[in-house]
């Protein structure tokens, strides 16, 4: 049971470029989030979704896509890469809200 | 935007000691969420809470909501080195189906 998965584990892109984090669970979850994390600080919520064809934005939405076509996959697109978007991002999911959200390893992301 | 205030933000104590880590808001919660995180991984779920008043038991660690839904605890008996990590707090609102996280409580046991 592979869980929550994250391609790729580290990645750094040049400010301006366009890049695409992708997540996939294999839990058949409805629920699936992308966060932020920064050092000293906890996670903030980039966009979610409650199910396939359904996304909203969460609390620092800007230059972050995202679409959800299958209950499996849910990528993150960075429009145009800036330095404050260097992070941490982790993709989660679960089968409702307050169920529990069971976490990929994360990506850790270097924008120069 | 709910809020979500974690205290204390850090916390080194021996091991053997007690410790409580609280979680605030001005918000009402359907579900409080504890985690815990390692470094270099994803937080990985202790507990969920989502009766008012409810308190939960996880061996050493005991996790209790708020009568009003607006915050929770977590109160290590004993402190082990192992329980050393980043403790995050988390919280469902009733109208969005969103979970939000507070900054968190770093743990440091000391042998």
């Amino acid at each position: 049971n592979a869980g929550v998965t994250q391609t790729p584990k580290f990645q750094v892109l040049k400010t301006g470029q366009s890049m695409t984090l992708q997540c996939a669970q294999d839990m058949n979850h409805e629920y699936m989030s992308w966060y932020r994390q920064d050092p000293g600080m906890g996670l903030r919520l980039i966009h979610y979704s409650v199910g396939a064809g359904i996304t909203d934005q969460g609390e620092v939405p800007n230059g972050y896509n995202v679409s959800r076509s299958t209950t499996e996959d849910f990528p993150l697109r960075l429009l145009s890469a800036a330095p404050s978007q260097t992070s941490v991002y982790f993709c989660a999911s679960s089968y409702g809200a307050a169920s529990g959200y069971t976490f990929g390893s994360g990506t850790r992301l270097t924008v120069v | 935007t709910q809020l979500l205030e974690q205290s204390p933000q850090f916390l080194s104590i021996q091991e053997g000691e007690n410790l409580t880590v609280y979680c605030n808001s001005s918000s009402v919660f359907s579900s409080l969420q504890w985690y815990r995180q390692e470094p270099g991984e994803g937080p990985v779920l202790l507990v969920t809470v989502v009766t008012g008043g409810e308190v939960k038991k996880l061996k050493r660690l005991t996790f209790q909501f708020g009568d009003a839904r607006k915050d929770s605890s977590l109160h290590i008996t004993a402190a082990q080195p192992g329980d050393t990590g980043l403790y995050l707090c988390a919280g469902v609102s009733f109208r969005a189906q969103k979970l939000v996280f507070g900054q968190g409580t770093r743990l440091t046991i000391n042998p």
